[in-house]
């Protein structure tokens, strides 16, 4: 069965500096990935996806990331944070093979951190 | 504008109640989805239904039930509320197919004392 493994739990930046959410899939077989933003007491929201074609795709909010099939890696980057990029960011894949192939199965979850 | 609403955003239940989540999608769409969401563990499937009437376990069905007798109306069920139920339930909706998008609600959140 898929899993996502999001590396890291907590990551702590200062405004303005670059960020790198880092997030690994289990398998190599065709998957879709997705990452996912959760401001606080709100639902989550879409920050970008990746079915097929360019494997760097760009999402909201100046947010992009790159697919490598190699390392079976999804990371999330941004070249200069806010504070207001403070939230908790979930990797997702759609499991293809499963009954219930559109679920998404998703990481554990990242709190990015934004200080000034 | 995409809108998943729940019903209730807090709500507080005995032990041995029966919990009703209700959630409902204005987008006509045919998937509808329960999550749980601890700390820690990020958010894991209870039940996903693909249309009207069907349903499918996600990988935490123990102690839920779904239902779905209209297509914009996804209710999880607690047949009998345990204190280890005490959680963040999302609800969400998508269109057929692999793919596209989940919506998400804003979240119901459950205690059980």
């Amino acid at each position: 069965a898929q899993s996502v493994t999001q590396l890291d739990s907590q990551v702590p930046v200062f405004e303005e500096a670059p960020v790198e959410l880092r997030c690994n899939y289990s398998s190599s077989v065709s998957v879709y990935l997705f990452w996912y933003v959760q401001y606080p007491n709100q639902g989550l929201q879409l920050l970008l996806k990746y079915l097929s074609g360019s494997t760097l795709v760009k999402g909201i909010n100046g947010f992009e990331a790159e697919f490598n099939k190699s390392q079976t890696s999804f990371h999330l980057r941004k070249p200069s944070v806010h504070i207001s990029d403070t939230a908790e960011y979930f990797c997702a894949v759609s499991d293809l093979s499963r009954q219930a192939g559109t679920a998404l199965i998703f990481g554990k979850g990242t709190t990015l951190s934004v200080s000034s | 504008d995409v809108k998943v609403t729940q019903s209730s955003r807090y709500l507080v239940k005995r032990t041995g109640e029966k919990v009703f989540l209700e959630c409902v999608q204005d987008m006509d769409h045919e998937n509808m989805f329960w999550y749980r969401q601890d700390p820690g563990l990020g958010l894991r499937l209870i039940y996903f239904s693909y249309d009207v009437k069907m349903k499918e376990k996600g990988d935490i069905p123990e102690g839920y039930s779904v239902s779905r007798e209209k297509k914009e109306r996804f209710s999880l069920i607690l047949e009998s509320a345990s204190t280890n139920q005490t959680s963040m339930y999302l609800c969400a909706s998508s269109l057929r197919g692999s793919g596209n998008t989940i919506y998400f609600g804003e979240g119901s959140w459950l205690t059980v004392v």
